[in-house]
């Protein structure tokens, strides 16, 4: 399958800050990324997706940015809470209409 | 908003025991559903793919005689661990989706434990 990875495997930022986490991808026939937040025991949640026609779509204090060139993802929180603490996933729709994950970066707010 | 509902969300069974994990779509049809095998601390890693209807189809190195998909319907498909052993143990995590490019809906997980 598919490869997406991550370079950061933990972030730590300071609450207020904002965050950004990385993400590449190896299939660059992938059309549609999506971000997933995932918190302990409980099952992947959407945060915002992006089509490979678009190089950049905002959300409630997210954004995320996708670079087709270098297959790069971002995803930016602005003002980050506590309550964004978590493992961020990003998901790449590829092939046979397949989502790939990434290999994870969690995050983590420092009140 | 769309919802994924994974039955059960923890089981515990004895070695060489198969035990059934439900997916459903409770208010979409999913022609596509997904299934998730996740270790401690890691990403989430795709075993299978199915269309209702249709045969599923595996990703490379996951046991289709050991894990048995079945999506009968578009609201639901199921996982089956058949003789199950400990290295089993695992969290499965269930996705459909409408259609290609649009957003996958995700269960809750069911938390195996072999023993």
């Amino acid at each position: 399958g598919e490869s997406v990875g991550l370079h950061l495997p933990t972030l730590s930022v300071q609450e207020g800050d904002n965050s950004i986490i990385n993400c590449a991808y190896s299939n660059s026939a992938s059309d549609y990324f999506i971000w997933y937040k995932q918190e302990s025991g409980k099952g992947p949640q959407f945060i915002i997706d992006i089509r490979s026609n678009m190089d950049k779509r905002q959300g409630q204090r997210v954004t995320v940015l996708l670079n087709k060139t270098v297959k790069h993802l971002s995803l930016q929180i602005a003002a980050t809470q506590p309550g964004d603490s978590a493992v961020y996933f990003c998901a790449e729709n590829g092939n046979f209409n397949k989502f790939y994950f990434g290999s994870g970066t969690k995050l983590n707010v420092k009140p | 908003g769309a919802v994924v509902s994974q039955h059960p969300s923890r089981v515990i069974c004895k070695s060489g025991t198969s035990v059934k994990i439900e997916c459903r779509s409770l208010d979409f049809q999913a022609t596509t559903m997904f299934w998730y095998r996740q270790f401690p601390k890691k990403s989430l890693m795709l075993m299978a793919t199915s269309n209702e209807g249709s045969k599923a189809t595996y990703e490379q190195g996951v046991e289709k005689d050991k894990f048995l998909i079945n999506h009968a319907s578009l609201t639901l498909s199921t996982l089956t661990v058949t003789s199950a052993h400990p290295e089993d143990s695992s969290f499965y995590i269930c996705s459909a989706s409408v259609q290609k490019g649009t957003e996958a809906f995700f269960g809750q997980g069911t938390r195996l434990t072999v023993v």
